[in-house]
């Protein structure tokens, strides 16, 4: 039930196209879902985050799409460019950021 | 400029040697972490530490070690209990106790044993 699931492991994107990674979750009690992205020999930064009182929130290219009900939230980047190939967290957490639960990671590959 | 260094960048042990990997704040923040990462199982908890002189354990504890003396300080100790210690270790660090917010990551080390 403390598990975050991730899909795809990995995925290739087209410079210019939509890049979509998904999460699913059991926990209900979860209240914070922030994705973390990582580029090769670097530590994970966080990216953008959402609670689950709003159905989506975007900064720039990057938006989460939250469904409370089927327990799934989603990272979309649109005009997604080359210098977004990274690898790519969710995570859940509720009470302290020592709870944090990370998904699996998406390997991202934007090709020029 | 505020972070987390990590130090060092590369390791390499023999088996049955313990090794201390080092993690520095000066972001001023009380809660400190050690995550281990392996490939496709993304980031486990090890440690975690919210204030001075306490810590706790997280999900994958065993054959690890940790010691919090200054606020601005978590080293993690790898021991030769720990039966897979290959991996790329990050060190984190937070706000405090409660915080669900951003989680600052350093660098990484990457332990390999030879």
């Amino acid at each position: 039930q403390q598990q975050v699931k991730q899909s795809p492991q990995s995925l290739i994107v087209q410079k210019g196209g939509i890049s979509i990674i998904n999460c699913a979750y059991e926990n209900t009690a979860f209240d914070y879902f922030p994705w973390y992205q990582q580029f090769p020999g670097k530590g994970p930064a966080l990216l953008i985050a959402i609670r689950p009182d709003v159905s989506e929130k975007k900064e720039g290219r990057f938006t989460i799409s939250f469904n409370k009900s089927a327990k799934q939230f989603s990272l979309h980047i649109m005009d997604s460019q080359p210098g977004d190939s990274a690898t790519y967290f969710c995570a859940a957490s509720m009470g302290g950021a020592q709870k944090l639960v990370f998904g699996q990671g998406t390997r991202l590959t934007i090709n020029p | 400029d505020g972070g987390i260094t990590q130090s060092p960048k590369y390791l390499f042990r023999k088996e049955g040697q313990n090794v201390t990997l080092s993690c520095e704040q000066n972001l001023n923040h009380d809660a400190m972490y050690w995550y281990r990462q392996d490939p496709g199982q993304g980031l486990r908890l090890i440690y975690y530490s919210q204030i001075v002189n306490d810590f706790q354990k997280g999900d994958i504890a065993e054959g690890y070690s940790v010691s919090r003396e200054k606020k601005e300080s978590f080293p993690l100790t790898v021991t030769s209990a720990q039966k897979n210690p290959t991996a790329f270790y990050l060190c984190a660090s937070s706000m405090g106790r409660g915080y669900t917010g951003e989680l600052f990551f350093g660098e990484g080390s990457r332990l390999t044993v030879l």
